[in-house]
């Protein structure tokens, strides 16, 4: 089954208590973006990556971190959180390069910074 | 820059039509995408736009107008499921969406 698969679903942490939220898509997808979510701000787009060791900042990375060693894998680093990165995180993967770009996503992270 | 525009909430009753329209504007543009998200889920594909007109597909629709930065999406035979929010994204010159707030669609008996 094609799918984006994130982990964990949900996580409560303390500040400062450095965490990866893993995401693995299984559709050879060159595209991988991750996003938060918060109330009344809508989807706003954290870093993206259009392919293997090629990533770039979205809108929001302060506080961020990932990486694209493979191709199916991006994970998300928060070396030291703080509680404004309490959210809703999504990663989705997408073919790339193409106008029907269509974005899948993963079933999504919640996070609590205490 | 890029920027997405759309009503905040909407209302409508159970078998009616309802309409949600979006304004953008984008470096470049390669496609208007519409994906609804259901509370506590992902979001999920919806409908695509790259030329102008309407695309029907079932009893949801979604129409395109690029010289005036315009779309819409539109629901016919409204069910309660339909309750969720719609968001509305376009893709820029990179083919890296820019998704607007959302509208949170509610339908009511």
């Amino acid at each position: 089954e094609a799918q984006v698969t994130q982990n964990p679903r949900y996580l409560i942490t303390v500040t400062g208590k450095k965490l990866t939220v893993t995401c693995s898509q299984n559709m050879n997808h060159e595209y991988m973006s991750w996003y938060r979510q918060d109330p009344g701000l809508g989807l706003r787009q954290i870093y993206y990556s259009m392919n293997v060791e090629v990533t770039d900042k979205g809108d929001v990375p302060e506080g961020y971190k990932v990486s694209r060693k493979e191709k199916r894998n991006f994970p998300l680093i928060l070396e030291s959180p703080s509680p404004n990165q309490t959210s809703l995180y999504f990663c989705a993967s997408s073919p790339g390069g193409i106008a029907k770009n269509i974005q899948y996503f993963g079933a999504g992270t919640r996070l609590s910074v205490l | 820059g890029q920027n997405i525009d759309q009503p905040t909430e909407m209302t409508a009753t159970e078998g009616a039509i309802v309409q949600i329209n979006c304004t953008y504007q984008t470096s470049g543009f390669n496609g208007l995408f519409w994906y609804q998200q259901h509370a506590g889920e992902a979001p999920t594909f919806l409908s695509y736009n790259v030329l102008d007109g309407l695309e029907e597909k079932g009893r949801f629709s979604s129409f395109l107008s690029r010289s005036k930065g315009y779309s819409y999406l539109l629901l016919k035979e409204l069910q309660m499921k339909d309750s969720a929010s719609y968001l509305c994204a376009a893709n820029g010159g990179s083919y890296i969406p820019t998704f607007g707030r959302g509208t949170s669609l509610i339908v009511h008996p």
